[in-house]
């Protein structure tokens, strides 16, 4: 069974700090990772994606990826109230489809 | 991306009835997937939906309860039949663009309750 992993939360970070989320993931083949954003009642929007080891960055966000601990991570730099929404975490399974975590609520308070 | 609707956005159908949701794109896409959001929980996959052939089901999902459709590349439909109120979901399509980068991207999703 692929699994993957995340705290719940809510993490909870003042507007303007560093909000950091963390995944990891128990398919060792796994290729590619994703991070989507869900606001309330919406449906998810894929925000990054990463395929190789290291730090990919677009804008405030920030994918870390180390394939050894099987661990991905986003950061989102000077976190806005408007970055408050649930973070879900997807990995690429065989043929393309994502098998994802259980979603990471971020609260950024003004 | 892709301009990815969904029909109907929402619904609220009572047990034992049958609802197809819609999935259109504006472009031609290599893949669609059709989820499931239960209330309060993360994404499930349901299927792959296949151009021409019969789509692939995941563990725990049959054709006989969600049969699949997708005539052309830009078009498919779910149907949930006989329905519970377990049923009660939001459906979400999702399609894989083309161009040698596997991103998913989802269509706005339909509110299922059933009564």
């Amino acid at each position: 069974q692929k699994e993957v992993e995340q705290n719940s939360g809510p993490l909870s970070v003042p507007e303007g700090a560093i909000a950091s989320l963390n995944c990891t993931y128990s398919d060792r083949g796994s290729q590619s990772f994703f991070w989507y954003r869900q606001y309330s009642g919406k449906s998810p929007e894929l925000i990054m994606s990463i395929y190789s080891n290291g730090d990919k960055e677009d804008g405030r966000f920030t994918a870390q990826l180390n394939k050894a601990s099987q661990y991905v991570s986003l950061l989102i730099r000077d976190s806005q109230p408007s970055d408050s929404a649930t973070y879900l975490c997807a990995v690429n399974s065989y043929g393309n489809k994502l098998v994802f975590g259980a979603g990471t609520i971020l609260r950024v308070k003004s | 991306s892709a301009v990815i609707s969904q029909k109907p956005s929402r619904d609220i159908c009572q047990r034992g009835t049958s609802l197809t949701i819609q999935c259109q794109v504006d472009s031609q896409v290599t893949m669609m997937f059709w989820y499931r959001q239960q209330p309060g929980q993360s994404l499930t996959l349901i299927a792959t939906a296949n151009q021409g052939s019969e789509a692939t089901y995941e563990s725990g999902f049959v054709i006989d309860k969600f049969p699949i459709s997708r005539p052309n590349l830009t078009f498919s439909t779910l149907t949930v039949s006989n329905m519970s109120p377990e049923d009660s979901s939001i459906y979400l399509c999702s399609v894989l663009t083309s161009g040698g980068i596997n991103e998913q991207f989802f269509g706005p999703g339909t509110r299922l309750t059933v009564l």
